[in-house]
């Protein structure tokens, strides 16, 4: 049963645009999410989190949005740099790191 | 920037033979995690760490074991690998609960 989705394993996107990468998440007991940024054959690197007492978090051109009536939250990246073409987790928790629990990952490629 | 380390990076090995894969942070993160990664799949968590002498099983059943003898050390060891423990190994720390994850690069292990 998978409780973090991304259900697109792929997006390419012109650089300079907006990137929207996107997650589903089932358990409503989830408080805590984050995002993380992929480069091949490297660990998995920290981007930006949320709690649930918001549904905006900002960080240079990254944002994550939060709403959490329809489970979902996405992250949007803009501009979008070729440097960002990576693959970006989900992930969500419930008060603490214990138990993340990942999506699969979206393959973001920025075309220059 | 983080530092944690793993290695080897790649590993190849027979059926039935013991490894250990290692794993060192300098951070001196009391939280340690191992999480385990296939192609185009979720991370899973298979063993954390709350500090020295204290470990417990993550949500993905794992026949590996690990230790945590001093605090900058968390070392996986398989005692007989097989073709099923191939896979991607993510070492990560954390400074407290609700804090980012810092991963390691990761060992990707074929068992032939």
């Amino acid at each position: 049963d998978q409780q973090v989705k991304q259900n697109s394993p792929s997006l390419s996107v012109q650089e300079g645009r907006i990137s929207i990468l996107n997650c589903d998440y089932t358990n409503s007991m989830f408080d805590y999410f984050l995002w993380y940024k992929k480069y091949p054959a490297e660990g998995p690197t920290f981007l930006i989190s949320i709690s649930s007492i918001k549904d905006k978090n900002e960080d240079g051109r990254f944002t994550v949005f939060l709403n959490k009536s329809a489970k979902h939250l996405s992250l949007h990246i803009v501009p979008s740099q070729p440097g960002d073409s990576a693959v970006y987790f989900c992930a969500a928790g419930v008060g603490s790191n214990y138990k993340l629990t990942f999506g699969k990952g979206t393959l973001l490629t920025v075309n220059p | 920037e983080a530092d944690i380390y793993q290695t080897p990076r790649y590993l190849v090995i027979g059926t039935g033979k013991k490894i250990t894969l290692e794993c060192s942070q300098t951070m001196g993160h009391d939280k340690m995690y191992w999480y385990q990664q296939d192609p185009g799949m979720e991370l899973h968590l298979i063993h954390y760490s709350y500090g020295v002498n204290s470990t417990e099983k993550g949500d993905l059943s794992s026949e590996s074991t690990v230790s945590r003898i001093r605090t900058e050390h968390f070392p996986l060891t398989l005692e007989s690998a097989r073709p099923s423990h191939t896979s991607q190994y993510l070492c990560a720390s954390s400074i407290q609960d609700n804090s980012p994850l810092h991963f390691g690069n990761g060992t990707r292990l074929t068992v032939t």
